[in-house]
């Protein structure tokens, strides 16, 4: 069964420091992978996904993340944190069936100035 | 093009008693998904409609229901409400022909049950 663990509930940045959310799934197939995120009051925004192309992939507002089979991880990263990036984030997971998806537990990111 | 719409935004009801959410998919999508989200479980799939047709069923009670209209149109129901029924519900739409790669999520309904 696939799932998704995201390390971590709440990550701390300064402004202009590295971002680094890490989830680590678990899948019984070729997963398809997803980062979304979350601002207050707001559905969720995908930020990024991997479908079996290129490993390393690019999203919005400067996030991308790292598919890496051999860790069974995707985390996602930003080089420079702004404070508009305050949000909670989820991994997700496609279920095998493709037909609905497997979320983490979420990472708050906080970012002080 | 609108978004996904999901009203009302805010519902307090007291146990025992039963909702109705709804949601209007983005013109055009035919696929609409349901999600509860608590911050003890985090997010998780209730249903998906397609074309007024239940396709696919999360690990949820009978009490949770849903149904599309002809217009993809979804509305979700909880009956007999319990105080752990209190969460965001979003609801998704997405294209047709496409997997959850096009999930387009609406900002959600919260539910308080008192």
């Amino acid at each position: 069964a696939q799932s998704v663990t995201q390390l971590g509930s709440h990550v701390s940045v300064s402004e202009g420091a590295l971002v680094l959310l890490r989830c680590n799934y678990s899948s019984s197939v070729p997963p398809y992978l997803f980062w979304y995120v979350q601002y207050p009051n707001q559905g969720l925004q995908l930020l990024l996904k991997y479908t079996s192309a290129a490993t390393l992939v690019k999203g919005i507002n400067g996030f991308e993340a790292e598919f890496k089979k051999s860790e069974t991880s995707f985390h996602l990263t930003k080089p420079s944190a702004h404070m508009s990036d305050a949000a909670e984030y989820f991994c997700a997971v496609a279920n095998q069936a493709g037909t609905a998806l497997i979320f983490g537990k979420g990472t708050t990111l906080s970012v002080s100035s | 093009k609108a978004g996904v719409t999901q009203t009302p935004r805010y519902l307090i009801k007291t146990r025992g008693q039963q909702v109705t959410l709804s949601c209007s998919p983005i013109s055009g999508h035919r696929s609409v998904s349901w999600y509860q989200q608590t911050p003890g479980q985090g997010l998780q799939f209730l249903f998906e409609y397609f074309s007024e047709t239940q396709r696919n069923k999360g690990n949820f009670p009978g009490r949770f229901s849903g149904r599309q209209f002809s217009n993809s149109r979804s509305e979700m129901n909880v009956s007999t409400l319990e105080l752990g029924d209190s969460a965001l519900y979003l609801c998704a739409s997405r294209p047709s022909g496409t997997t959850n790669e096009k999930l387009f999520f609406g900002s959600g309904t919260q539910l308080s049950v008192l």
